[in-house]
């Protein structure tokens, strides 16, 4: 399975560009990248998923590296309500598994 | 629209007791997900439906662990003889069954069981 490597914890100045990195070394040519967040005491939230191609939402954006070995989620203007665990999945065997993620705080 | 629901939002247990956890997902939605998220983790995956079958129990940490989705909409997780092992939040989450699109799931609030 691959795995997913990410920092436990980043700050970011509100409205300025917030940079979440996700290693996945050991990914395989056809397994998905997704990225979830969990904001305090709610479930999870889906936000994006790409598979080599860079993606954008309306929440944010995804860069994923030629190589595929990591990947950058992107809020482009981070509010307070972006303070949660960002979750950097590699789907395989047909399950979602969540790592401990980047606990993400948006500072005033 | 309304989302995924779940309830009850709080449970209590005596160990030993047996507790039932019933998850609503959005209307057409034909898959349906369980998972377990202790305190300070990430979730971890339960069990899956597709409709009323259900196509991946493998999470389930044990045989007192059960899950329905008899017509295909609610889903009960039932716990048998609780553990205080088996605190925790139980997520449902639900997603339309396309492609890579199942796995863009609505998760609910969640469901704290604790058990004394």
């Amino acid at each position: 399975d691959a795995k997913t490597t990410q920092p436990t914890s980043m700050d970011c100045a509100e409205g300025r560009a917030a940079n979440l990195p996700c290693n996945h070394s050991t990914i395989s040519g056809n397994e998905y990248v997704y990225w979830y967040r969990q904001i305090h005491s709610q479930g999870p939230q889906y936000i994006i998923h790409g598979l080599k191609n860079n993606e954008t939402n309306e929440m944010a954006s995804l860069i994923i590296t030629e190589d595929r070995k990591s990947s950058t989620l992107i809020l482009p203007h981070a509010t307070l309500r972006d303070t949660a665990v960002y979750y950097c999945i590699v789907l395989s065997q047909g399950q979602l598994t969540f790592g401990s993620g980047t606990q993400l705080t948006v500072l005033p | 629209g309304a989302g995924v629901s779940q309830s009850p939002r709080y449970k209590v247990a005596k160990r030993g007791q047996d507790v039932a956890l019933r998850c609503d997902p959005i209307s057409g939605h034909v898959s349906l997900f369980w998972y377990q998220q202790a305190l300070g983790q990430g979730p971890e995956f339960l069990t899956y439906f597709q409709n009323e079958a259900q196509l991946d129990k493998s999470g389930l940490p044990s045989d007192r662990f059960f899950a329905e989705r008899p017509e295909g909409s609610v889903s009960t997780l039932k716990i048998q003889r609780t553990q205080q092992e088996d605190s925790a939040v139980y997520l449902c989450a639900s997603s339309s069954s396309s492609g890579s699109s199942v796995y863009e799931q609505y998760f609910g609030p969640g469901t704290r069981l604790t058990v004394t």
